[in-house]
């Protein structure tokens, strides 16, 4: 069974602390995206990565980066974390982008 | 701009009953389109596609699309709907050229299906 596994389900950080959210797929994907899901604002992309060491701003990429030192590995990263980045994190693969995406179960962070 | 719009934030329908939920889009070319959903605290899971060919396209879960090239709709469909269809359900289009290709996404639709 194919997976996207995201390293927590639930986070609660304080305001201003360095956050890192991993993220790890099997399947061998090209791929990876960092999404972050609001109501009402759908899924806004933030970062995402077609190759090792390789990374594309998204939408929303202010206040956020991303590290890819393994194929398998996308880490997205908080350098300070504010109480506006309390969110759902969602986690990404895919082979090629004309096919479908995996998803991890995604994170909710809270920032307090 | 290219960009995708799910009309309808929620859908309410009885169980039993048909369902349909709406995705129009504003994409040049051909154009290839997806269906996601998402249960409750839950990522994303894929449905179905349509890349060419058949305009209905069937997918998992008794889901299937119509895909119409002159309404540039790409409508989700069931005939028959489910309590556990309950979830959120969003449409997709890729984008771009080279390294800069990405997902546009619709802004979701929640369906509720009434026992």
């Amino acid at each position: 069974d194919v997976k996207v596994t995201q390293s927590s389900r639930y986070l609660v950080k304080r305001t201003g602390e360095k956050v890192f959210l991993e993220c790890v797929q099997d399947m061998d994907h090209e791929n990876m995206f960092w999404y972050r899901q609001d109501p009402g604002l759908g899924l806004r992309l933030i970062y995402f990565s077609y190759d090792v060491k390789m990374k594309e701003k998204g939408d929303i990429p202010e206040g956020y980066s991303v590290s890819r030192e393994k194929k398998e590995r996308f880490s997205l990263i908080l350098e300070s974390a504010s109480t506006n980045q309390t969110s759902m994190y969602l986690c990404a693969s895919s082979g090629h982008l004309n096919t479908e995406a995996f998803f991890g179960q995604g994170t909710r962070l809270t920032v307090v | 701009a290219q960009s995708v719009a799910q009309p309808e934030d929620q859908v309410n329908v009885a169980e039993g009953n048909p369902l349909t939920v709406k995705c129009t889009y504003s994409v040049s070319g051909n154009p290839y389109l997806f269906w996601y959903v998402q249960y409750p605290n839950r990522g994303l899971q894929f449905l179905l596609k349509y890349i060419t060919g058949d305009n209905l396209v069937k997918g998992s879960y008794g889901f299937e699309a119509e895909f119409n090239k002159s309404q540039t709709s790409f409508h989700l469909k069931k005939p028959s709907a489910l309590v556990s269809d309950s979830a959120l359900y969003f449409c997709a289009v890729p984008w771009g050229t080279g390294n800069n290709r990405k997902l546009i996404w619709g802004l979701g639709t929640s369906l509720a299906v009434n026992p």
